[in-house]
């Protein structure tokens, strides 16, 4: 079954302690993508991978890091988490074209992140 | 950079109507747009894409349109039902890879 899995599904931590958050696709994707979404703001995008060895910010990318290793895993890391980043994180996988852009994105269950 | 602008109001319909959502952009017409549906506490399901060059597109009861003039994608739910409860998300690549969401329109169907 395609499918974009994410571990851990809910997450209570303390600030400043670090964490990693892990996505894996298994639909052969060049580009996979992390947002978090809070309410009344959306979905807004951390961190983005067009292929292996490739990663770009998104609009909200402080505080996070990521990397991009192997084509099917695309791990979030938050080297010391702060209560402002309390929220609901999503990974997403998509193709792309030839053109250089994404196509239908497939995504994860959600990770709920509480930070203290 | 784009902004994506959807109803911030829920929209409340009787079953049977057609529900009608909007999704405006402020910058210059993206290659293509995105909708999907949302569930609580559950991610993103894409539902259709529609192209700068495509006026309108159809699945089953769904139908999403394209209007570059007015900088604005219309999304249709025809015959509605309860089971299309759900916030409605438009979205937009700006091209390679930086993906903006709208907030999304929360859709209520009543029995």
């Amino acid at each position: 079954e395609a499918q974009v899995t994410q571990n851990p599904r809910y997450l209570i931590t303390v600030t400043g302690k670090k964490l990693t958050v892990t996505c894996s696709q298994n639909m052969n994707h060049e580009y996979m993508s992390w947002y978090r979404q809070d309410p009344g703001l959306g979905l807004r995008q951390i961190y983005y991978s067009m292929n292996v060895e490739v990663t770009d910010k998104g609009d909200v990318p402080e505080g996070y890091k990521v990397s991009r290793k192997e084509k099917r895993n695309f791990p979030l890391i938050l080297e010391s988490p702060s209560p402002n980043q309390t929220s609901l994180y999503f990974c997403a996988s998509s193709s792309t074209t030839s053109g250089g852009f994404t196509d239908t994105q497939y995504f994860g269950p959600g990770t709920r992140l509480t930070v203290l | 950079s784009q902004k994506i602008e959807q109803n911030s109001e829920a929209l409340n319909i009787q079953e049977g109507k057609t529900a009608t959502l909007t999704c405006n952009y402020t910058n210059y017409s993206p290659a293509y747009l995105q909708w999907y549906r949302q569930d609580p506490g559950r991610g993103p399901v894409f539902l259709l894409l529609i192209r700068e060059n495509e006026k309108e597109k159809r699945k089953e009861r769904l139908k999403v349109t394209f209007d570059t003039t007015l900088k604005q994608s219309l999304f249709h739910i025809t015959a509605s039902q309860p089971a299309d409860s759900a916030t409605y998300l438009c979205a937009l690549d700006e091209m390679g890879g930086k993906l903006i969401f709208g907030q999304g329109t929360e859709l209520s169907v009543k029995p």
